[in-house]
């Protein structure tokens, strides 16, 4: 199965906001709200910060948000903090009964 | 507090077989609510879905490592497990076990609690 696309790099300053794209087909993205997205902080396991397109685990920041259009999802994180600075993934649910993440995507605070 | 922890040998021969285990703490793998599932990242590069079980014996895998993949559960004992058959330096990652709601009844949940991860090299 091939992995969903995602930018390698997305860039900002402290406070502005930024929005990270995950596209994959109507296979998998398309087909079900089963998106979820992850944060992961070098040498460290990877956290869930949106689950479900739009839901957010308790204790996660309201900065965090997602959603989806079509085969594309998205994740915004506004407010951007230096502690954002890391690698995020997102993943899907496909027709296929698997599981498939994203290329992932490095967060820079400039 | 939930916690996982994998375990297993650090470094593995080529062709022969990849075996770790998860071990649950502070809650049940005979949980209903949630699949247990195994991800993992090579050196320097993205994370990929190994394969998801229920406890109940239900067993989802990546299509491109299906045939090398056995996951299997042990109540008795609070864990889970993965073998790998076959290895080569692809498979060269840190190994995470994790957590997964069991929504709908399908692997699409989301994996909430994970292991720190487990490093294997595989190595002549």
């Amino acid at each position: 199965q091939s992995a969903l696309t995602q930018p390698a790099s997305v860039s900002g300053s402290p406070g502005q906001s930024i929005t990270i794209s995950c596209t994959g087909t109507s296979s998998d993205v398309g087909a079900y709200n089963y998106v979820s997205w992850y944060q992961q902080h070098p040498g460290k396991a990877p956290k869930v910060m949106i689950y479900d397109v739009s839901d957010r685990p308790s204790g996660v920041s309201n900065r965090f948000s997602g959603s989806k259009s079509g085969n594309t999802a998205s994740l915004t994180i506004s407010g951007l903090q230096a502690e954002d600075e890391a690698d995020y993934y997102c993943s899907s649910y496909t027709r296929s009964v698997t599981l498939v993440f994203g290329t992932g995507t490095k967060v820079t605070v400039l | 507090q939930l916690q996982l922890q994998e375990s297993g040998p650090g470094l593995v021969k080529p062709s022969e077989t990849l075996s770790l285990t998860c071990t649950i703490s502070g809650g049940s793998i005979s949980n209903n609510n949630y699949y247990w599932g195994w991800i993992r990242q090579p050196p320097g590069k993205g994370l990929e879905w190994i394969g998801s079980m229920y406890y109940g014996g239900s067993t989802y895998h990546n299509p491109s490592l299906k045939s090398r993949v056995t996951m299997s559960v042990d109540t008795s004992k609070n864990q889970f497990s993965v073998k790998l058959s076959s290895v080569t330096a692809a498979d060269t990652a840190v190994y995470y076990c994790a957590r997964q709601s069991r929504a709908a009844y399908v692997p699409g949940g989301e994996f909430d609690y994970w292991g720190p991860g487990t490093r294997v090299t595989v190595s002549s």
